[in-house]
């Protein structure tokens, strides 16, 4: 069975710094690899994914994330936060059926002025 | 457009009521989704309609029925709900039910039920 896992509960960063939201996962064959935002009382955002080839992908609103196979390993990146990053992250991997998202138990990202 | 709408945003209901929640997309995806979201947590999958035929059935109680009328619309019917039904209700549709189609989402339907 696929899992996700992400370590964190919370993320606190400053706004211009840059920001790291871990994510692992655990899937038979080869990953399909999903990063969403939810902002509050909204539903999710796509954000970026990873199917195949390189390993840095770029998504929406300057983020982007990168593949590691060995580590197996899809954290999500941003060069310089802002204020309204502030939000929950979703990882997520889709399984060998190809109908079901296997999401991660979020990550709040706080973005401080 | 990537838009999924979601009717009523808001939906508080009584134990014995018979309610539905409805979702809808014009971007032509083939497979749509509900999904039953708690405070802070992932969502849960409910159920997986593709090509308009349900596919998966995440062993969802029967007070929750599902209806696929046609392409671009999805209904959730609700009969005999319980409290620790309360959540937000999410509808999502992705071009087709395969590995490496990304879902989106709508803004969901809180539901309370008292």
């Amino acid at each position: 069975a696929q899992s996700v896992a992400q370590p964190e509960d919370q993320v606190n960063v400053a706004e211009g710094n840059p920001l790291t939201v871990k994510c692992t996962y655990s899937v038979s064959g080869n990953p399909y690899l999903f990063w969403y935002v939810q902002y509050p009382n909204r539903g999710l955002q796509f954000l970026l994914k990873y199917i195949t080839g390189d390993n840095l992908v770029k998504g929406s609103y300057g983020f982007e994330a990168e593949f590691n196979k060995s580590q197996t390993s899809f954290h999500l990146k941003k060069p310089s936060a802002l204020v309204s990053d502030s939000a929950l992250y979703f990882c997520a991997v889709r399984d060998m059926r190809g109908s079901t998202l296997t999401f991660g138990k979020g990550t709040m990202l706080l973005v401080s002025p | 457009d990537t838009e999924v709408t979601q009717t009523p945003k808001h939906l508080v209901m009584g134990m014995t009521n018979k309610k539905s929640l409805k979702c809808e997309q014009h971007m032509g995806h083939r497979a749509m989704y509900w999904y039953k979201q708690k405070a802070k947590k992932p969502p849960e999958l409910m159920f997986v309609y593709s090509y308009e035929k349900l596919s998966i059935n995440e062993s969802v109680p029967s007070r929750f029925s599902p209806e696929c009328p046609n392409s671009s619309l999805l209904n959730l019917h609700l009969h005999a709900l319980q409290p620790e039904d309360s959540a937000l209700y999410l509808c999502a549709s992705s071009q087709e039910a395969s590995r490496s189609y990304e879902q989106y989402f709508g803004p969901g339907t809180r539901l309370t039920v008292t």
